[in-house]
């Protein structure tokens, strides 16, 4: 019974270069949501997404992220030319169609720009 | 605008006391009120959770109380154990929208034996 996946744990990139973050949601959930947590902060909403679909990208900033959930594979949060200011920890979390208020979160994903 | 604020930021117990961190939220459309436990290095684990129907919940050592009309919600961590040394996050979210939590800052919980 695998939980939330998330992949890689942790990410070193260079400023400038591009930072691919992968979520694989619990078996059964069709709901994902991406959080970043900046040090000694809580967890600040990015996107929510269903299969194909963005639902509410509210969270995201307008320039260089985007995140994808595609019919068949991980949902995706991607952030091009990566600034020093990006380093945060970034979490997945999914919940099941009919009980979208239970979310679960996966491990995280540490990004380090350097 | 800060929608959920929590307190305090830190706070240390000794092995058997009471925890109680405190949670204010804003959105009185809010109608689902999680707890977080995160570990360092790990991600948030749900914890108990309230809907405002309720003015406790108790599940073990856990215990969420509800103040409606406050706008307010508490942690209480009965016999607390230095196993429960983790940072603790609130929560609230609109439910029938599926979205976002509205997460607090946190609170460093230390349980010394």
């Amino acid at each position: 019974n695998a939980g939330v996946m998330q992949n890689p744990r942790h990410l070193v990139r260079r400023r400038g270069q591009e930072a691919r973050l992968r979520c694989s949601p619990m078996k059964g959930h069709s709901h994902v949501y991406w959080y970043r947590q900046l040090p000694e902060e809580g967890l600040k909403f990015m996107v929510y997404l269903q299969k194909e679909n963005i639902i509410d990208e509210s969270g995201m900033p307008k320039e260089r992220f985007s995140a994808e959930f595609p019919k068949e594979g991980p949902s995706i949060l991607r952030i091009q030319q990566v600034v020093r200011g990006d380093s945060a920890a970034y979490f997945c979390a999914s919940s099941p169609l009919f009980r979208k208020e239970t979310q679960y979160f996966g491990p995280g994903t540490r990004l380090l720009v350097l | 605008q800060q929608q959920v604020k929590q307190s305090p930021q830190s706070l240390i117990v000794q092995k058997g006391g009471i925890s109680i961190i405190n949670c204010a939220y804003e959105n009185t459309a809010f109608d689902y009120f999680p707890w977080y436990q995160q570990f360092p290095g790990k991600g948030p684990a749900l914890l108990i959770a309230i809907r405002p129907d309720v003015s406790e919940k108790k599940e073990g050592r856990f215990t969420i109380s509800f103040n409606k009309s406050a706008k307010q919600f508490s942690l209480h961590i009965m016999d607390s154990q230095p196993g429960d040394s983790a940072t603790y996050f609130c929560a609230a979210t609109l439910s029938y929208t599926g979205n976002q939590f509205y997460f607090g800052t946190g609170t460093s919980l230390t349980v010394i034996p």
